[in-house]
């Protein structure tokens, strides 16, 4: 099974800064399918990214992503306060689907 | 808009089944396919499963042995069974929308909030 190690464990960043996840997968990615997830305490976990880099329906420009292989990346720009969350990637290449642990993002 | 809804006993015995069931409403079931994923402290969110409305099932290997996933098309749910629970499938259980990919990969385009099981 194909594990997901997600850096770092908490981003502390400013409204308006830029916020860099990564996600290393333990090998390759088939297709790139990987997947970011968003999720805020008590809500439903939203899809952020799929394909590694195609936006979900709905989902701000602000949200980017890259990759390809064992690295990648979601990147936020012009954070704003409701970004406050905790956010996963996915790998569907594999099987089993396998997530990684999370990157918690709060706003100073 | 669509919206997910799980339903379900928030406490189960040990070696009991577990029994839970999630509600589709705001759209169409058919032409979907519904899985379930769990998240739990000590291992994070793992996948256990999905359904095709047609019935077919893929599931976890790690869980396959005890679960079970069906489908009512009629009733606009989908339902997971987990039997002979321990104390480790504790876990906030989620249903989802799944998109499936070519090879077989699935992502999950639509979520619940998660419904809290605990084992004791």
């Amino acid at each position: 099974e194909i594990v997901l190690t997600q850096s770092p464990g908490t981003l502390s960043l400013s409204p308006g800064a830029r916020a860099t996840l990564s996600c290393r997968a333990s090998q390759t990615v088939s297709g790139n399918y990987l997947a970011w997830y968003q999720q805020i305490p008590g809500q439903a976990p939203r899809l952020l990214i799929f394909g590694a880099s195609t936006r979900a329906t709905g989902i701000p420009e602000r949200f980017s992503a890259s990759g390809s292989g064992t690295d990648f990346t979601l990147t936020i720009s012009r954070l704003e306060p409701e970004d406050s969350a905790v956010y996963f990637c996915q790998q569907y290449g594999g099987s089993p689907n396998t997530f990684g642990q999370g990157t918690k993002l709060q706003m100073k | 808009q669509v919206q997910l809804q799980e339903s379900g006993p928030g406490q189960v015995k040990p070696s009991e089944t577990l029994s839970l069931t999630c509600s589709v409403s705001g759209g169409s079931i058919g032409s979907y396919l519904w899985g379930w994923i769990r998240q739990s402290a000590g291992k994070g969110l793992e996948w256990i499963g999905h359904i095709y409305t047609n019935g077919r099932t893929d599931y976890n290997p790690s869980l396959k042995s005890r679960v079970t996933i069906s489908v009512d098309t009629s009733k606009k749910h989908f339902s997971l069974k987990m039997t002979s629970v321990t104390a480790s499938d504790t876990a906030i259980y989620f249903c989802a929308r799944t998109v499936l990919t070519l090879f077989g990969g699935a992502h999950f385009d639509l979520w619940g909030r998660g419904t809290l099981v605990t084992v004791s």
